[in-house]
């Protein structure tokens, strides 16, 4: 069984450049959320996405927006990046029925410069 | 709305000692409890959870409790391991399970 994947590892970016971060589910994994983690903080909740539509949101603006394909994959797409921006980026799957049940990606190490 | 507040760190613990770190939460509605654990160079794992008032998750000797009545979900074992090395975050997530708050994490370092 293939666990949850991410790429890149690492990832620098300059002020007010776009970037896109991937995820692959664990398989079987049909719900897919995302999560950035601060340094030294916990991971906060970005977004949701089941069966290709966005199915819970948090506290981010617009800029940061997603997609699920139809093998379940993802990605974590962030517009105008800023400086706060940097941090790393947690993907976590689960089945469905069983939402709260996650497992995490290694993560994307995001530096905006 | 809902968040979790986890007790500060860094904690420090000889091999053998008890451990209690604390965790309280704010929620509308009946929300899902979970420990999650990042040993040191790996990812989050989910460590134990409970999904009720008065559930006990448990796995790897450690133990919490959902206290409705206190909004509190302290994790505890008994005797800590060197492995047992990591940092520690309180998590809970809506019934639907698609709205998740993790605390600011607690760092643990048992020492032999």
């Amino acid at each position: 069984e293939t666990g949850v994947t991410q790429s890149p590892t690492h990832l620098i970016k300059t002020r007010g450049q776009q970037v896109t971060l991937r995820c692959s589910s664990q398989s079987g994994h049909n719900t897919v959320s995302w999560y950035q983690q601060a340094l030294g903080q916990g991971p906060q909740f970005i977004f949701q996405y089941y069966r290709e539509e966005e199915n819970g949101r948090g506290n981010f603006p617009p800029r940061f927006s997603g997609l699920q394909f139809p093998n379940y994959s993802s990605e974590l797409n962030v517009n105008a990046l800023e400086l706060d921006d940097s941090a790393l980026y947690l993907c976590a799957s689960s089945l469905e029925g069983a939402g709260d049940t996650q497992y995490f990606g290694p993560g994307t190490r995001l530096t905006v410069l | 709305g809902d968040s979790v507040t986890q007790m500060e760190g860094p904690v420090t613990l000889s091999e053998e000692a008890f451990l209690t770190i604390n965790c309280t939460y704010t929620a509308t509605g009946y929300p899902s409890l979970f420990w999650y654990v990042q040993y040191p160079g790996e990812g989050l794992q989910l460590l134990l959870k409970a999904t009720k008032a008065d559930d006990k998750g448990s796995n790897k000797g450690f133990e919490a409790t959902y206290r409705k009545e206190t909004t509190s979900f302290h994790l505890e074992k008994g005797s800590v391991q060197v492995s047992d090395s990591a940092v520690y975050f309180c998590a809970l997530s809506d019934r639907a399970g698609n709205q998740f708050y993790f605390g600011t994490g607690t760092s643990l370092t048992v020492i032999p």
